[in-house]
């Protein structure tokens, strides 16, 4: 399964945009990059994904550099309910499972 | 409204008793999972199912075990063999194929006394 690799932490203003970075170096041209956030003693709850293209939808956006080894996370104003573990993960598209394999994540902080 | 539960929210078992958690889900997703976490860490994969009657182990399933008779259902048991059962259990479900997103449950945390 294809790694990645995010920063262990963090911090960000409230109402100023948030980049979260992710390298994936090794992703395999099946591979989606998706990202999830886990606010404390929840579930992760799904934010964005993509493949090729930069993506945006109402919780954030997703820049996907040209040659897909990395990618970044936009928030485009941080609130407090921002607050989160945000996980990069890759999910092979192409193999046998679709099975989500989680790395440790970024925690971010938002201070107000 | 479409979701996933688990039950309970919170479950205490003496050492040595089996104990079953609950996953349901109405998204009619394919695909099912069971992840565990610890304190200060990501999750990691305990089962999976893709379609009813077939599920593969994750990357630590042993001490677990699962069963999927419905499309609805994934119940997650922890046996007396699972040396270190206390955690957040996560169940999970997506659509089989493409880059679909999951939905997780709100978890149970286990601990046992």
């Amino acid at each position: 399964d294809a790694k990645t690799t995010q920063p262990n932490s963090m911090e960000s203003n409230e109402e100023e945009p948030v980049h979260l970075p992710c390298n994936h170096s090794t992703i395999s041209g099946t591979d989606y990059i998706h990202w999830y956030r886990q606010l404390p003693s929840q579930g992760p709850e799904y934010v964005i994904h993509g493949l090729t293209s930069n993506v945006n939808n109402r919780m954030a956006s997703l820049a996907i550099a040209e040659d897909r080894k990395s990618s970044t996370l936009i928030l485009h104003r941080a609130t407090l309910r921002d607050a989160a573990v945000y996980y990069c993960i890759l999910r092979d598209n192409g193999g046998a499972t679709n099975k989500l394999i989680f790395g440790t994540g970024t925690l971010l902080a938002v201070q107000p | 409204d479409g979701g996933i539960t688990q039950s309970p929210k919170y479950l205490f078992r003496k050492e040595g008793q089996n104990v079953t958690l609950s996953c349901e889900q109405n998204l009619n997703h394919d695909a099912m999972y069971w992840y565990r976490q610890d304190p200060g860490q990501g999750l990691r994969l305990i089962y999976y199912s893709q379609i009813v009657n077939d599920f593969q182990k994750g990357d630590i399933a042993e001490g677990y075990s699962v069963s999927r008779e419905k499309k609805e259902s994934f119940p997650l048991t922890v046996t007396s063999a699972q040396k270190n059962p206390t955690a957040f259990y996560l169940c999970a479900s997506s659509l089989h194929r493409g880059g679909n997103g999951y939905t997780f449950g709100s978890g149970t945390r286990l601990t046992v006394v």
